[in-house]
């Protein structure tokens, strides 16, 4: 295994309500990316922290938020919960977040918005 | 044009063939390049990184081809245990640190 992981494994919320997923990166990595994954879908680049700073972001709408903290683990915020927004949330660590880094994923979180 | 396109098949095959997949991608300072591989409900975990020169890693084979951003991996003597989702992924350099994946092929390796 990687040792990436991540907590919850499944969550089901209704729209409107807000959700936390977390994520433990591997030890020794100080940088976490998070990606949506919806099904039938590649997944989809969230964005990424280094040292607990945002270090780049996808086309995603500002709901969504991240925290990193000083061990390296990571969240992902999500308010106003849309339909679409249903999917696996996957968070992956790397040593430096570097395109010669591999990034090791988590199991993820099975998120359902009803 | 999508950032990366592949065929999402399903591409049925039996034990012991065969098979190629492709995938072509957009962005012509991209850097690097991998092929994932993600079970049914699972996380997608990396098969192998894609080299210019190509590489093999026992019976895979992936292929580079930087002047037609295509991108390959070759399976041979295929196995049950190869039924999967293959993701090909790039990684664009420069200041960019995200993974850009393909909607993955699906592989079913038939008895």
């Amino acid at each position: 295994e990687t040792g990436v992981t991540q907590s919850p494994t499944h969550l089901i919320k209704t729209r409107g309500q807000q959700v936390t997923l977390r994520c433990s990166s591997q030890s020794g990595h100080n940088t976490v990316s998070w990606y949506q994954q919806a099904l039938g879908q590649g997944p989809q680049f969230i964005f990424q922290y280094y040292r607990e700073e945002e270090n780049g972001r996808g086309n995603f709408p500002p709901r969504f938020s991240g925290l990193q903290f000083p061990n390296y683990s990571s969240e992902l915020n999500v308010n106003a919960l849309e339909l679409d927004d249903s999917a696996l949330y996957l968070c992956a660590s790397s040593l430096t977040g570097t395109d010669t880094d591999t990034q090791y994923f988590g199991p993820g979180t099975r998120l359902t918005v009803l | 044009r999508k950032e990366v396109e592949q065929d999402p098949g399903p591409f049925n095959v039996p034990e012991g063939a065969t098979v190629a997949f492709n995938c072509t991608y957009s962005n012509s300072a991209s850097q690097s390049f991998f092929w994932y591989r993600q079970d049914c409900r699972k996380e997608p975990k990396l098969l192998m990184s894609v080299y210019s020169s190509g590489n093999e890693d026992g019976r895979f084979t992936a292929q580079l081809n930087r002047a037609s951003q295509y991108i390959s991996l070759l399976i041979r003597d295929s196995k049950l245990s190869d039924s999967a989702t293959y993701l090909c992924v790039v990684h664009s350099g420069a200041g960019s640190y995200q993974l850009t994946f393909g909607k993955g092929t699906k592989l079913s390796v038939i008895p």
